[in-house]
């Protein structure tokens, strides 16, 4: 069973537009909410991160929004640029975890047209 | 800087071979962890380990064994490969809330 899901797939946006990825999840244990970016031929990078007792979280033009009733967050990219074109994973990690377990989404390929 | 090195970034082998994919760290971290990345799929967990001769099976253990004999290096080892095992894989390391990740082991099993 996916423990969050992860929308759309892949995302085409303009240069200069808003990139939107939405996450959702069911367990109320989790506690920490990190995003994911990973270019070509590379791993997986931390982008920004989350936690619940807080709604929004902003990183220059990277700002993800958190809806604690509705088990929602979402990333937002403001003013896109090509070098955002890349893979994006959510995450979530349950509470209390000391090994540090994220549950993945399913990943979002987001590229930006110049 | 922190680095998670996976021993190749390509490899080819035949149906039945037994496989190894290595890992080391330099970060002294205790958490290390290898998924499997296939399109549309994202990254699953296959096992992870929070210490020296510790395991914990992931949500797709299966036909995959892991080995941690030294705190730096994490093996994952594919007993007998079969071609459903052909992806990509991610070694990762994790320090306070954050995973480290190697640039992967593309496996082709043919």
């Amino acid at each position: 069973q996916q423990q969050v899901k992860q929308s759309p797939q892949s995302l085409i946006v303009q240069k200069g537009g808003i990139s939107i990825i939405n996450c959702a999840y069911e367990n109320t244990a989790f506690d920490y909410f990190p995003w994911y970016q990973q270019f070509p031929g590379k791993g997986p990078a931390l982008l920004i991160a989350i936690r619940p007792d807080v709604s929004e979280k902003k990183e220059g033009r990277f700002t993800i929004s958190f809806n604690k009733s509705a088990k929602q967050f979402s990333l937002h990219i403001m003013d896109s640029q090509p070098g955002d074109s890349a893979t994006y994973f959510c995450a979530a990690r349950g509470r209390g975890s000391t090994l540090g377990r994220l549950y993945f989404g399913r990943g979002t390929q987001l590229t930006v047209w110049p | 800087d922190v680095k998670v090195t996976q021993s190749s970034r390509y490899l080819v082998k035949r149906t039945g071979e037994k496989v190894f994919l290595e890992c080391v760290q330099d970060m002294d971290h205790e958490n290390m962890f290898w998924y499997r990345q296939d399109p549309g799929l994202g990254l699953r967990l296959i096992y992870f380990s929070y210490d020296v001769k510790m395991k914990e099976k992931g949500d797709i253990p299966e036909g995959y064994s892991v080995s941690r004999e030294k705190k730096e290096r994490f093996s994952l080892i594919l007993e007998s490969a079969s071609t459903n095992q052909t992806s990509m894989y991610l070694c990762a390391t994790q320090g306070a809330n954050i995973q480290y990740f190697g640039a992967g082991t593309r496996l082709s099993v043919l």
